[in-house]
């Protein structure tokens, strides 16, 4: 079966470019989350969608982040201007239910801001 | 918010040897999950747990959602060389909208 598959898996760009991270949830699943890691603070939850609308954006660093889900079996996080900051990997998860069900996570994007 | 302990940071052991992780939390938990992440992958589901002194296995994994809902342990026993990679744990408060919160996460070495 097909996990969570995200694309790019690396990207690496200047700083003030757009960047567009993709994911395609595990067909089925209704729960889609968006983390960022480093090695300074871990595993951060982005922002999370049930049934394609975004629930809680609460991790959102700021208005440079945004994501959609413009429906079941694909989501974008986007940010715009970046920063060499934003430098980190990006994954993507999701559930079948909501935030009390185990997520899969997809294979992350690795993402370098010069 | 609440924050999840798990330490040491590093942990090494030779082949064959069993380990143990613990991860405290100052908050109670309603959820414990052990996740397992090798390089250039996202990570990987081990076990999950929901009830408090619950004990799970997984093959050579068992871990346990402690008395207290404040700790979990997670153990491999007869380690391999395939078992390297990092450990993190995950806790759920209780609530529909609760995240998960994830610790920082174990880096296992095992030496052949």
């Amino acid at each position: 079966d097909a996990g969570v598959i995200q694309s790019p898996r690396h990207e690496v760009t200047e700083m003030g470019q757009e960047v567009t991270l993709r994911c395609k949830p595990i067909s089925g699943h209704n729960s889609l989350f968006w983390y960022r890691q480093t090695m300074m603070r871990g595993l951060e939850l982005l922002i999370y969608f049930n049934n394609n609308v975004p629930i809680d954006d609460s991790g959102m660093p700021e208005d440079r982040f945004s994501a959609k889900m413009p429906n079941a079996s694909f989501s974008t996080l986007k940010i715009q201007p970046s920063e060499p900051r934003d430098s980190a990997v990006y994954f993507c998860a999701s559930s079948l239910g909501g935030l009390d069900q185990p997520q899969h996570f997809g294979d992350g994007t690795r993402l370098s801001i010069l | 918010g609440q924050q999840l302990n798990q330490s040491p940071q590093s942990m090494f052991i030779q082949e064959g040897e069993d380990v143990s992780m613990n991860c405290t939390s100052s908050s109670i938990f309603n959820t414990w999950l052990w996740y397992k992440q090798d390089p250039g992958e996202g990570p990987v589901l081990l076990i999950a747990l929901y009830k408090a002194g619950e004990l799970t296995s997984n093959g050579r994994l068992t871990a346990q959602f402690g008395i207290t809902r404040k700790d979990s342990f997670l153990n491999i026993s007869a380690s391999i060389p395939s078992d390297v990679g990092i450990y993190f744990c995950a806790g759920q408060v209780a609530g529909a909208n609760s995240k998960l919160t994830f610790g920082k996460g174990i880096t296992l070495s095992v030496r052949p």
